[in-house]
């Protein structure tokens, strides 16, 4: 039943390491996004995504990339993390239409811990 | 960008009912204000949505003055599991990736029992 969802929910790994956290929606919604949410609980988005256009936020490293196999899924993936990566990562989505400004629906998050 | 202001933290105790503003001064003609619910270990959940006046669904009412700078986030008659972070979004998901979509550092909401 689980609308937005993310594996793994916990991450731990070492500096330098590469890594992915897997997203996949049923909702049928055309656009997916990551953020980032620090220990101070700021949400920033990363990336937004549809079928056509990848729109990315010029302050994520480029270690940053998000690789979409189909519509329902959105997997980011980390190479040579370091320890300022350490945060809850957020998946969501939602259907963007001409009219509407419709919501965004957010998985339960991946806290990724670097050591 | 439509940076959003909201008090940091706000308490409250059950039954009464509790109004969060969000001051969004530069918000533009094609934005919506969004409000979004979170407990801890969650993402955050899509509460309610607005344009102009006002909006109200089965958990809350959104009020939207016509110069549309601010808008206040109304829980009526609260209770322990209301207690959460609130956070108001401004913004058009139409601009997919727009930096309008980071969100503000919210309200933490604590309910009194």
């Amino acid at each position: 039943d689980t609308a937005v969802s993310q594996t793994p929910k916990y991450l731990v790994t070492q500096m330098g390491n590469d890594k992915s956290i897997k997203c996949e929606q049923n909702l049928g919604h055309d656009t997916m996004y990551w953020y980032k949410q620090d220990s101070k609980k700021f949400l920033k988005i990363m990336f937004s995504y549809n079928n056509k256009e990848l729109i990315i936020n010029e302050t994520v490293p480029n270690r940053f990339s998000p690789k979409s196999p189909d519509k329902a899924h959105l997997n980011l993936h980390i190479n040579s993390l370091e320890l300022g990566d350490s945060a809850v990562y957020f998946c969501a989505s939602s259907q963007v239409a001409e009219r509407d400004n419709s919501p965004l629906h957010f998985g339960n998050g991946t806290r990724l811990t670097v050591t | 960008l439509a940076k959003t202001t909201q008090p940091i933290s706000m308490d409250s105790y059950e039954g009464q009912e509790v109004n969060i503003t969000c001051s969004h001064n530069n918000i533009a003609t094609n934005d919506y204000i969004t409000w979004y619910q979170q407990f801890p270990s969650q993402g955050p959940r899509f509460i309610i949505q607005g344009y102009k006046t006002k909006v109200t669904n089965e958990v809350a009412s959104l009020f939207i003055p016509a110069d549309r700078k601010s808008s206040t986030l109304s829980l009526p008659r609260v209770s322990l599991s209301d207690t959460a972070v609130y956070y108001c979004l401004v913004g058009d998901s139409r601009n997919f990736g727009n930096e309008k979509l980071t969100f503000g550092t919210g309200t933490r909401l604590t309910i009194i029992p």
